[in-house]
């Protein structure tokens, strides 16, 4: 069965850092993968799509790089707002769509 | 605009009933999907129809029951056969009928709350 871990559950930072989200994944042979948002109670809001072929997509402060050979994909946000606390999860393609349990995150003013 | 619509947003049910959530979408894709969240957990698969009057289980699909007549409406009823049915259900549908290039587009969510 394939695995997504996210690392950390959970992160608060101040206003304006850059930070970086992690998704680990067990295999290699993916089709794509998605990162989303969700906020309380919300259903989810796709951010960012990286195919297998590539290697990163950016999205406004958004950027997100895929690492195949080593099963990883990082979401970086930079110069964080408020507005960007949510739960943040990654969502692997393999044939059959496999998804983290998600960073929560919370921005302080 | 096109979108996924689920309803109710919220719904109560008392153990022993069946009860249908709603998951229409207006995008003319083909594959749908419904999910389950709890707290601290990722989204697991329960169901999914990737063409009218088809479709295969999930992950936990044990005490549910999903039907496709018609390629917008995909809805999912929880059975009184479900033991711990109190959570997030959240639809989704992709354009392809393969999941090889899918990307997938998700409803607002229903809230089941078995009293």
């Amino acid at each position: 069965k394939q695995e997504v871990t996210q690392i950390p559950a959970a992160l608060s930072v101040p206003e304006g850092e850059n930070l970086v989200l992690n998704c680990s994944f067990t295999d290699s042979a993916i089709y794509n993968l998605q990162w989303f948002r969700q906020d309380p109670g919300k259903g989810l809001t796709s951010l960012l799509l990286i195919q297998s072929s590539q290697r990163e997509q950016t999205s406004g402060r958004l950027n997100a790089s895929l690492d195949k050979s080593s099963g990883r994909s990082t979401l970086y946000i930079a110069a964080s707002q408020p507005g960007d606390s949510a739960t943040y999860l990654c969502a692997v393609n393999f044939n059959k769509f496999y998804f983290g349990s998600g960073t929560k995150l919370n921005v302080k003013p | 605009d096109g979108g996924i619509t689920q309803s109710p947003k919220y719904l109560f049910r008392k153990e022993g009933q069946n009860v249908t959530l709603s998951c229409e979408q207006n995008l003319n894709h083909d594959a749908m999907y419904w999910y389950r969240q709890d707290p601290g957990q990722g989204l697991r698969l329960i169901y999914y129809s990737q063409i009218v009057n088809d479709f295969q289980k999930g992950d936990i699909a044990e005490g549910y029951s999903v039907s496709r007549e018609k390629k917008e409406s995909f809805p999912l009823t929880v059975t009184s056969a479900q033991k711990n049915p109190t959570a997030f259900y959240l639809c989704a549908s992709s354009m392809d009928r393969g999941f090889g290039a899918n990307v997938l587009t998700f409803g607002a969510g229903s809230r089941l709350t078995v009293l």
